[in-house]
């Protein structure tokens, strides 16, 4: 079956880094994906992966994939208060364009 | 170039009356996908359309929802008669031709059903 799974909130403070984490269930999961929504915003793509990486580095982001763990992580290094927002993992097979999300992490950065 | 529209931002309506929720993808973009949250609860795939066709339908609820795309350009969701379990944000996103293209949101449609 398709399942992602996330942690609700998550807070830290300014300058620390932040990790969100993620798993799923679906072993034929080609690409994954994190998207980013703030306030009356759709979902902006912040970064994705192909299943054959174990690590994509994007600026302050960094994505770790455990593919024998089905466990997907996003790094923010230095975080700010411009990325209090909530944070979605995603998923998607190499033959379809359909996307399994999951419930989003929220992300509360305080001064 | 103008992202994704959608209208309304936000609609309050009675249980068992009908809403119609409106999308307008990136010029040109042939693919366009309906999704939605319901209140704290994962994004969850509705349908797919490629340009006026349905791709892939797999997500939708039930009978009461409704989805077009006449002309292939704009997409209505109508959903008829709306019950409480209605209620949420949908999305509506859309993506260039082919498959795996990055898929492009809006800012939803927070519907409320009361």
């Amino acid at each position: 079956g398709e399942d992602v799974e996330q942690s609700l909130f998550l807070s830290v403070r300014e300058g620390d880094s932040s990790v969100i984490n993620c798993t799923y269930t679906d072993s034929s999961s080609t690409y994954l994906y994190w998207y980013k929504q703030e306030p009356g915003a759709g979902l902006q793509l912040l970064t994705y992966i192909f299943s054959n990486m174990d690590m994509k580095q994007d600026q302050r982001l960094t994505v770790l994939l455990n593919k024998k763990d089905k466990h997907l992580s996003l790094r923010i290094a230095d975080t700010q208060t411009g990325d209090s927002a909530i944070y979605f993992c995603a998923e998607r097979t190499y033959n379809t364009d359909k996307l399994i999300f999951g419930t989003g992490t929220r992300l509360q950065v305080f001064p | 170039e103008a992202g994704v529209t959608q209208f309304p931002s936000h609609s309050v309506i009675e249980k068992g009356q009908t809403v119609t929720l409106r999308c307008d993808p990136i010029s040109g973009h042939d693919n366009l996908y309906w999704y939605r949250r319901v209140m704290g609860k994962e994004i969850k795939f509705l349908l797919h359309f490629v340009k006026e066709s349905k791709q892939d339908e797999s997500g939708m609820p039930n009978n009461r929802f409704l989805a077009e795309r006449t002309g292939g350009t704009y997409s209505t969701l109508k959903v008829q008669p709306a019950e409480l379990e209605d209620s949420g944000v949908y999305f509506c996103a859309s993506s260039q031709a082919g498959t795996g293209g990055e898929q492009y949101f809006g800012p939803g449609t927070r519907l409320t059903v009361t």
